[in-house]
């Protein structure tokens, strides 16, 4: 199984930062991954697929890179509403799998 | 407008039976590959099962193998899920999601339901 890991696991951030949330695969997925942004209560949102495509809808604060293992989740300037847990899913394999999450919060 | 609604969670004690439904509506169900994935509480993600679109393909995470089955009723849009011999660590939100691809099994999760929880406890 690919095992996917996200760093850091909390992240401290104000408003207007930017933020970077790095996941690594254990072997080469290509560029099948993709980010999720989930609130409280509430079920997670697709925001970038394909490694750096952005979903319909989702602001441009928002961007993807990487390819093979290495890859990374930019905010370009946190907005309030953007203090959520993130979370990276491989689908290169039948098998999906997600990383342990990354909590962006309020310094 | 794309709606996926799950239902059929409740508490259930170690070794019982539920039987998830999810009813999909917005898009040609058909179409598209579905998965499960659920989130126990105040943990990560994590895949539970999928299955192919058109097809009869289906694919299982190693910790529900064996105990989970996955369905789905084109004809009703909707996607089933049964588990079986539950066990406490299966305790979780199961979310059912679309995935996006047309006709793909592998691919991002661009659609999810809100959600149902399973309570395993004696």
């Amino acid at each position: 199984d690919i095992q996917m890991t996200q760093s850091p696991s909390t992240l401290s951030a104000s408003v207007g930062d930017r933020v970077t949330i790095t996941c690594r695969a254990s072997q080469s997925i290509r560029s099948w991954l993709a980010w999720y942004q989930q609130k409280p209560g509430k079920a997670p949102k697709l925001l970038i697929y394909k490694a750096t495509t952005l979903q319909s809808g989702v602001p441009s604060r928002f961007s993807g890179s990487g390819s093979g293992t290495e890859f990374t989740l930019t905010i370009s300037s946190l907005q309030p509403d953007d203090f959520a847990t993130y979370y990276c899913q491989q689908y290169d394999s039948y098998s999906c799998s997600f990383g342990q999450g990354t909590k962006v919060e309020s310094k | 407008e794309v709606q996926l609604l799950e239902s059929g969670g409740g508490l259930v004690q170690p070794g019982g039976s539920l039987r998830l439904s999810c009813a999909a509506s917005g898009f040609s169900f058909s179409s598209y590959a579905m998965s499960w994935v659920r989130q126990a509480p105040g943990k990560g993600l994590e895949w539970v099962s999928a299955f192919s679109g058109s097809g009869d393909s289906t694919y299982y995470a190693e910790s529900v193998k064996g105990r989970f089955t996955i369905s789905r009723d084109n004809s009703k849009s909707t996607l089933y899920l049964q588990l079986n011999s539950l066990r406490a660590e299966d305790t979780a939100i199961y979310y059912c999601a679309k995935v996006s691809p047309l006709t793909m099994v592998r691919g991002e999760f661009d659609y999810w339901g809100r959600g149902t929880l399973v309570a395993v406890s004696s």
